[in-house]
């Protein structure tokens, strides 16, 4: 069955590490997208992507860096200049239809310590 | 820009009782409305979407939506809550040109025996 794969479901990390965070889809989707999730704070979109070779910042695109060498993979890379990293990470992916809605991957929750 | 609003960041309803999740949004133009589902760390699941074809929306679960343009909302309603409602409901609406959504701060629905 198509659907987006994030691994790993949980991590941990030291603080001032780089990490790296994996989301990989299978449906042919066009573009990407990066959700941080807080709670009470709803989804803040981070990084998104159109096409492979391309990519924009969102909202809070601080202290995070991604890539999309290839249509199906879109990691997303958390820096050591991101203030506070610990947070559950989501990755979603759309065809280029604006009522197609996403699909999203069951995430990744990132514990820095 | 487009944007959802959720009223009620906790919802609690007893087991049986109507659920009714508010959701107004601000749009000038047509938009496209989708209500999420998400359950504790697990990624957001698509309960239903409104694209123009009809105003009343059916779901997944029992959920269902209607969209009131001349009150700007879309509210996702079911009938008779189950314990297996219990969870965090997103709405979000569609921006024109390519897609991307922008979800509200999101509901979470409890549901008492």
């Amino acid at each position: 069955d198509g659907g987006i794969t994030q691994s790993p479901k949980y991590l941990f990390r030291k603080e001032g590490q780089n990490v790296t965070l994996s989301c990989e889809q299978n449906l042919n989707h066009d573009a990407m997208y990066w959700y941080r999730q807080d709670p009470g704070q709803g989804l803040r979109l981070i990084y998104y992507s159109q096409i492979v070779n391309d990519f924009q910042k969102g909202d809070i695109a601080e202290g995070y860096s991604v890539s999309r060498e290839k249509k199906e993979s879109f990691p997303l890379t958390v820096t050591s200049a991101q203030k506070n990293p610990t947070a559950f990470y989501l990755c979603a992916s759309t065809a280029s239809r604006e009522d197609y809605g996403y699909t999203f991957g069951s995430g990744t929750r990132l514990t820095v310590v | 820009a487009q944007s959802v609003t959720q009223l009620g960041s906790h919802v609690s309803v007893s087991e049986g009782a109507l659920v009714l999740l508010r959701c107004n949004y601000s749009s000038s133009v047509p938009p496209y409305l989708f209500w999420y589902v998400q359950y504790p760390n697990q990624g957001l699941q698509l309960l239903l979407k409104y694209t123009s074809a009809a105003t009343l929306v059916k779901g997944i679960n029992g959920f269902e939506a209607e969209f009131k343009k001349s009150e700007t909302s879309f509210h996702l309603t079911k009938p008779s809550a189950h314990m297996s409602d219990a969870a965090e409901y997103f709405c979000a609406v569609s921006n024109t040109g390519f897609q991307k959504l922008v979800f509200g701060t999101g509901t979470r629905l409890l549901v008492s025996p």
